[in-house]
C-alpha cells in the first residue's frame, strides 16, 4: 500500500482562491480524485482525472497535477465550499484505494 | 441515477462479526467498468477503504483489514455485502458501500451511499 498526505488545515476569505495539496509515491502513476464532505453527509466527489468535474460541480473546482503531488484549486471559494476535502487515488501496486488524510476548509 | 443503500445492525457485540448489505438500484451491478467498495470513517477521522469485488467476484482488501475481511456481491439480488469478523471497539464507524469507476484505469467513487453507523459495544 501507499499513503497520500494533505494539510490537516486551510482556511481562504470568501471569495478568493485556495488550493489544497495532496503527496504521495502513487500519484505519479495514478491520477488522484478529490471528494468534499461536509458534516453528517456522504462524500462527494468534485473532480477526478485530469480535471474532469462531475455534471453539477461548479466550474470553481479545478484539478491539476505535478510529480507526486495533486492539487485541488478552488476560485472564488464561496460560505458552501467550508467542508473536508479528501484525495484518492490507487496504491502504488495498483490493486487498492488509497485516501489522504483529509483537509478542513474553513471559509472566512 | 444509481443509488445505493446499506442496511444492517448498527450495533455489534465485541468479537462478533459485522454484516452489512448494499443494494443497488438504478443500474446494472454486473458492468466490467466498476468495483463495488465498502468504505469506513470513523467518528471524526478520515476515510478508510475497507475492499472491493468485480462483478466476476475477485476482491481486493486492504492489507490491514484482510484477515478480517469478507465481502461477497449477488448479481441476481443486485447486492453486495460485507463482512468483518471479531469486531472490536475500534471498529466503531459509518460504513458507506461505493461504486468506484474503473475505466479510465484511475479510479474514482462518484456513487455512495447514504453511510451506516455501526456501533460495537456490550
Amino acid at each position: 500500500s501507499s499513503e497520500l498526505t494533505q494539510e490537516p488545515a486551510v482556511s481562504v476569505a470568501l471569495g478568493q482562491t485556495v488550493t489544497i495539496t495532496c503527496q504521495g509515491d502513487s500519484l505519479r502513476p495514478y491520477h488522484a480524485s478529490w471528494y468534499q464532505q461536509k458534516p453528517g453527509q456522504a462524500p462527494v466527489l468534485v473532480n477526478y482525472g485530469e480535471n474532469n468535474r462531475p455534471s453539477g460541480i461548479p466550474d470553481r473546482f479545478s484539478g491539476s497535477s505535478s510529480g507526486n503531488t495533486a492539487s485541488l484549486t478552488i476560485t472564488g471559494a464561496q460560505a458552501e465550499d467550508e467542508a473536508d476535502y479528501y484525495c484518492n487515488s490507487r496504491d502504488s501496486s495498483g490493486n487498492h484505494l488509497v485516501f489522504g488524510g483529509g483537509t478542513k476548509l474553513t471559509v472566512l | 441515477q444509481v443509488q445505493l443503500q446499506e442496511s444492517g445492525p448498527g450495533l455489534v457485540k465485541p468479537s462478533q462479526t459485522l454484516s452489512l448489505t448494499c443494494t443497488v438500484s438504478g443500474g446494472s451491478i454486473s458492468s466490467g467498468d466498476y468495483y463495488w467498495s465498502w468504505i469506513r470513517q470513523h467518528p471524526g477521522k478520515g476515510l478508510e477503504w475497507i475492499g472491493y469485488i468485480y462483478y466476476s467476484g475477485t476482491t481486493y482488501y486492504n492489507p490491514s483489514l484482510k484477515s478480517r475481511v469478507t465481502i461477497a456481491l449477488d448479481a441476481s439480488m443486485k447486492q453486495f455485502s460485507l463482512r468483518l469478523s471479531s469486531v472490536t471497539a475500534a471498529d466503531t464507524a459509518v460504513y458507506y458501500c461505493a461504486r468506484t469507476d474503473i475505466l479510465t484505469g484511475h479510479y474514482q467513487v462518484p456513487v455512495w451511499g447514504q453511510g451506516t453507523l455501526v456501533t460495537v459495544s456490550s
